[in-house]
């Protein structure tokens, strides 16, 4: 089962702040946030695992609350190089070690 | 280190036809992936290969098959195309499962 994104679209004048939600259905192990921009493949943006250990990127930051089985990204300050789709991918407690993808969450930063 | 490449870039298909999708990757990585895009409906897994030698079915695998060929190559392989299979084909490979995964640039595949 897909995690559920939200919000669908964002769109934001540069400087703005940004959240976006990921939550399953599933207790989950880990969430990983990938950003893809228009016409290229995904590229990693940060891992959270279980226990609260966090691997990836500095300028962006990322919680992941086990107990409600959601995991937050927050943008701030963006800058144009911020656009793009971003997705969340989930592992769940119990299942394999592949994370299954949102439907993604396409952010827009305006001059 | 040319990272996950795939090939070809393009393909247009007619209802019936075969092909296969190569990917390859030059980082040393156990898994492979295969994954389709359709609009709207991010990533969706089709094949996966923990690690060579092993192949496991995603979350859509019906009308696909898959080949590891050795650690650095994984196919993909379309034996008789529907328009259904219409989309965007990235592979991508990671150190083991669970770890970031390193997409290629895609294959975009209609089918007629």
């Amino acid at each position: 089962q897909q995690p559920v994104q939200s919000p669908q679209a964002v769109i934001l004048r540069e400087g703005e702040d940004a959240v976006i939600n990921c939550s399953s259905s599933k207790a989950l192990y880990s969430v990983h946030w990938y950003r893809q921009k228009h016409g290229e493949a995904p590229v990693f943006l940060m891992i959270l695992l279980k226990g609260g250990e966090q691997k990836g990127h500095d300028k962006i930051s990322a919680s992941f609350n086990e107990k409600k089985q959601q995991s937050s990204l927050y943008l701030t300050a963006s800058q144009l190089s911020y656009s793009g789709t971003y997705f969340c991918g989930t592992e769940w407690k119990g299942g394999s070690y592949i994370p299954t993808f949102g439907r993604g969450t396409s952010l827009i930063v305006h001059p | 280190n040319a990272g996950v490449t795939q090939t070809p870039k393009f393909q247009v298909l007619k209802t019936g036809q075969s092909m296969t999708l190569q990917c390859a990757q030059d980082m040393n990585h156990n898994s492979m992936y295969w994954y389709r895009q359709d609009p709207g409906m991010g990533l969706r897994l089709i094949y996966y290969s923990a690690s060579e030698g092993t192949t496991d079915k995603g979350e859509v695998p019906n009308g696909y098959n898959v080949s590891r060929l050795n650690k650095r190559e994984f196919s993909l392989r379309l034996e008789s195309a529907a328009p259904s299979q219409t989309s965007v084909y990235f592979c991508a490979s990671s150190k083991r499962e669970g770890d970031e995964q390193f997409f290629g640039p895609g294959t975009r595949l209609t089918v007629l």
